[in-house]
């Protein structure tokens, strides 16, 4: 079975801050990773996805995310946050095919400052 | 845009009563899942259904949780007996084919008093 953890739970940052969340996965084979953001009183959303290809892959507002294989990360991180940006950021993961389930961490909460 | 909806957002109900959460997966998706999220801790699996019946379920979904998908477009999940514990949000997720993303609704606070 795959496991995902995440390093921060709770990250304070100031507008215009850069962001880089960790994440790191267990499996021993081959993995679907995704990052879910949960803005306060609203559902998870698709922040971004990797699937195959290229490792660095860009979702919406301006995050972006590398699968570092050897490493089993897959970091996110924005060079420069807003004060929208507050909410609980989840790294997840899948095995490959079928109906396979994701997998999450335990969330990490950021705090935009103004 | 297609979503996934959840009703009801909120639900109160006291400890041993039986309660249904309803969702309405997007219409062409074929796999289903339900997800919980007790409060301040992870979102944890409950169960995966295809094809009409359940491929996988976690540890806590014990014989007090069933799902079922009457009608072809609602999917639920019933605690027949519910406990303090069960309080937490439960999270309804849908995808269409394998190797996509699920697609979550917005959750159904579930309140045991």
């Amino acid at each position: 079975a795959q496991s995902v953890s995440q390093h921060n739970h709770h990250v304070i940052l100031s507008e215009a801050a850069s962001l880089e969340l960790g994440c790191n996965y267990s499996y021993g084979g081959t993995v679907n990773l995704f990052w879910y953001v949960q803005y306060p009183g609203q559902h998870l959303q698709l922040l971004l996805k990797y699937f195959s290809g290229d490792p660095l892959v860009k979702g919406i507002k301006g995050f972006e995310a590398e699968f570092i294989k050897s490493k089993f990360s897959f970091n996110l991180r924005k060079p420069s946050v807003q004060w929208s940006d507050t909410a609980e950021y989840f790294c997840a993961v899948n095995a490959l095919g079928g109906y396979s389930t994701l997998t999450f961490g335990k969330g990490t909460m950021l705090l935009v400052s103004p | 845009e297609p979503e996934v909806t959840q009703t009801p957002s909120h639900q109160v109900t006291q400890m041993g009563q039986e309660v249904i959460l309803r969702c309405v997966p997007i219409s062409n998706h074929l796999y289903f899942y339900w997800y919980r999220q007790i409060l301040g801790q992870k979102v944890e699996f409950l169960v995966s259904f295809y094809n009409n019946e359940i491929s996988e379920k976690s540890e806590i979904f014990d014989d007090q949780f069933s799902v079922e998908r009457p009608d072809g477009s609602n999917f639920t999940l019933k605690i027949r007996s519910t406990k303090l514990e069960d309080s937490a949000m439960y999270f309804c997720a849908s995808r269409g084919q394998e190797d996509t993303e699920a697609f979550f609704g917005q959750g159904t606070r579930l309140t045991v008093v």
